[in-house]
């Protein structure tokens, strides 16, 4: 089982729509969590922290459930644009604060 | 703002080959990484510097070395290229490994064929 895992998608959705991403991790050490954005063929850019209370930005809500060891993303009023990876992405600060990856959604957004 | 540069941008290589990509930060981070990104794998750690003069194995350290020339560069080297080795490769910096809510800053990645 992977430490970090992500329905790998596609996820096909008209522009308007909201759509949400899943993400589980393993190991109770992780600390500090984000998600990063990567477009086809360019580098991973982050696109936001993900904090305890849930935090907003925009368009864009992410949550963290420690208990269950899960994170999600919202994408509301979803745009041409959002059209990426999107990367799960935990810190173990237990193993001198490496990320680890998960595998990506593929969010594919449609006129 | 360059942020994390990385060169060269594309390289084919012959099968025994060496070369080294080099990677230079302009943020005055402490902690620099090498990361390979192949199909159906995600993102690997191959090699981190937590701090200049320090370097540490990743997940897939075999057939690289690197290097922490100073606080700004870090380097990866193939000595002998392997098909093994075709991938994309980003170089990543941070303030400060295992400081808490510290993102990782990304090159923009080199694209390397080993024929």
């Amino acid at each position: 089982r992977k430490e970090v895992e992500q329905d790998p998608g596609p996820f096909n959705v008209p522009e308007g729509a909201t759509v949400a991403f899943n993400c589980t991790y393993s190991n109770s050490a992780s600390q500090s969590f984000f998600w990063y954005r990567q477009d086809c063929r360019k580098e991973p850019k982050l696109l936001m922290s993900v904090y305890s209370s849930g935090n907003e930005d925009g368009r864009f809500t992410a949550q963290l459930n420690r208990a269950s060891q899960y994170i999600s993303l919202l994408i509301r009023d979803s745009k041409l644009s959002d059209s990426a990876t999107y990367l799960c992405v935990v810190n173990r600060l237990d193993q001198g604060g490496k990320l680890i990856f998960g595998q990506g959604t593929e969010l594919s957004v449609k006129p | 703002n360059a942020g994390v540069t990385q060169t060269p941008k594309f390289q084919v290589l012959k099968t025994g080959q060496s070369m080294t990509l080099q990677c230079a930060q302009d943020m005055n981070h402490n902690s620099m990484y090498w990361y390979r990104q192949d199909p159906g794998m995600g993102l690997r750690l191959i090699y981190y510097s937590a701090s200049e003069g320090t370097t540490d194995k990743g997940e897939v350290p075999n057939g690289y070395n690197v290097s922490r020339l100073n606080k700004r560069e870090f380097s990866l080297r193939l000595e002998s290229a392997a098909p093994s080795q075709t991938s994309v490769y980003f170089c990543a910096s941070s303030i400060r490994q295992g400081a808490t809510n510290q993102p990782q800053h990304f090159g923009d990645g080199t694209r390397l064929s080993i024929l």
